[in-house]
């Protein structure tokens, strides 16, 4: 079955510091990855996804994302954070085969100015 | 292009009650789904409609959970019988075609069950 895993429930960085957020997935088969950002009272929003090509992604915000497919990780990162950034993220996968996405429990990024 | 809207964003009920959510999804997408969000968890899925016809439902979507998307427009959710299990954030999200596209999520319809 796939899941995903996100094993930080919570991270803080200062601002101007660089982030990476773990993500690693379990799925048979080439997986699609996408990275969602989620603020307080606002739908979540995609940020980048990989289903293809080359396996570093860029997305919106500054932010990219690594697919490793030999360590099942599709890590996100930002070389250096704003305060705007403080929100939960969610990393999801989906596949060719099936249109629902798998949503990790998310990490929430906190943010010192 | 007004995004994915929900109505109501709010809904508290008491248990036992019926509740009806609806979903209104980017005009030219036919693609539409429902997820569940509880506190502290990543959304859930339940089910998904490529224009009228529901494709596939979670083992999540008990008897007492109905969805519909009639004319492949909007789509509902309705709960029967409401439990306080049912408490929480239900999304709707909608896209053009097949699973690499992406999905755009609604702001939610939050449920608390008394």
């Amino acid at each position: 079955a796939q899941s995903v895993t996100q094993p930080d429930i919570h991270i803080t960085v200062s601002e101007g510091a660089s982030l990476e957020l773990r993500c690693n997935y379990s799925y048979g088969a080439t997986p699609y990855l996408f990275w969602y950002v989620q603020s307080p009272g606002q739908g979540l929003q995609l940020l980048l996804k990989y289903f293809s090509g080359d396996t570093l992604v860029q997305g919106i915000k500054g932010f990219e994302a690594e697919f490793k497919r030999s360590q099942s990780s599709f890590n996100l990162r930002k070389p250096s954070v704003h305060w705007s950034d403080a929100a939960e993220y969610f990393c999801a996968v989906g596949s060719y085969n099936t249109d629902k996405l798998i949503f990790g429990t998310g990490t929430r990024l906190q943010v010192f100015p | 292009d007004t995004g994915v809207s929900q109505d109501p964003r709010h809904k508290i009920t008491k248990r036992g009650q019926n509740v009806t959510f609806r979903c209104d999804p980017i005009s030219e997408h036919n693609r539409l789904y429902w997820y569940r969000q509880t506190l502290g968890q990543g959304p859930e899925f339940l089910t998904y409609f490529q224009n009228e016809a529901q494709l596939e439902k979670s083992r999540l979507l008990s008897d007492r959970f109905s969805a519909e998307r009639p004319k492949g427009s909007f789509s509902t959710l309705e709960i029967q019988r409401t439990e306080q299990g049912d408490s929480a954030m239900y999304l709707c999200a909608s896209s053009l075609g097949r699973s690499h596209n992406e999905q755009f999520f609604g702001p939610g319809t939050r449920l608390t069950v008394l």
